[in-house]
């Protein structure tokens, strides 16, 4: 199984702020990648695909990059309503792996 | 308005059986593939399994701690997928969303991701 790592694992930022989140594949999933932003209580959404693909309605805020094997996300200058909990996932092969997600936090 | 519904969660003793439906709604269903994911308490996401649609067989893919407990299933004519779970084990106690895959293909390969998701139903497994 493909194990899918990312850091950090909390991230305590303030509105304005650049912000990187990053994923690590344990091996190459080439730009198999796509990142999820979660809420408390609500099931998650869609933000990024094929590594760097922004999918529609997505603020242009968050950028994603990388391949093979690391992957960032990136949000340009962090919204009250951003603040979140981030999941990357390959989907190269199965069985279909998540990273553990990135918890951001209002500083 | 593209969405999806799940249905059927509750409360379950361990080694019972219990099967959630994804009612899909605002776009063909039988076009797409479909996948379960779910989360544990204060935990992370898990990929459960996925049915592929019927112009590409219809086969399933399955994690290995559901493997041969858990079958995924689909209706194309009423537009739901199932999940039928047996064999429930406390550790099965999460959050069920269904979503919707967004296929790309390179070559003769074919890639999905998880485009829609519905807002989930909770399975209890507790005796």
């Amino acid at each position: 199984d493909i194990q899918m790592t990312q850091s950090p694992s909390t991230l305590s930022a303030s509105v304005g702020d650049r912000v990187t989140i990053t994923c690590r594949a344990s091996q190459s999933i080439s730009s198999w990648l796509a990142w999820y932003q979660q809420k408390p209580g609500k099931a998650p959404k869609l933000l990024i695909y094929k590594a760097s693909s922004l999918e529609s309605g997505v603020p242009s805020r968050f950028s994603g990059s990388g391949s093979g094997t690391e992957f960032t996300l990136t949000i340009s200058s962090l919204q009250p309503d951003d603040f979140a909990t981030y999941y990357c996932q390959q989907y190269n092969s199965y069985p279909i792996t998540f990273g553990q997600g990135t918890r951001l936090e209002i500083k | 308005e593209v969405q999806l519904v799940e249905s059927g969660g509750g409360l379950v003793q361990p080694g019972r059986s219990l099967r959630l439906s994804c009612t899909a709604s605002g776009f063909t269903f039988g076009d797409y593939a479909m996948s379960w994911v779910r989360q544990a308490p204060g935990k992370g996401l898990e990929w459960v399994g996925f049915i592929r649609s019927k112009a590409y067989g219809g086969t399933t893919e399955y994690a290995a701690s559901v493997k041969g407990r858990f079958t995924i299933s689909r209706d194309d004519s009423k537009s739901i997928a199932y999940l039928q779970m047996n064999s429930l084990k406390t550790e099965d106690t999460a959050v069920y969303y269904c979503t919707r895959e967004r296929q790309q293909q390179l070559a003769y390969y074919y890639y999905y991701y998880m485009d829609v998701w519905g807002k989930g139903t909770t399975v209890t497994v507790s005796s």
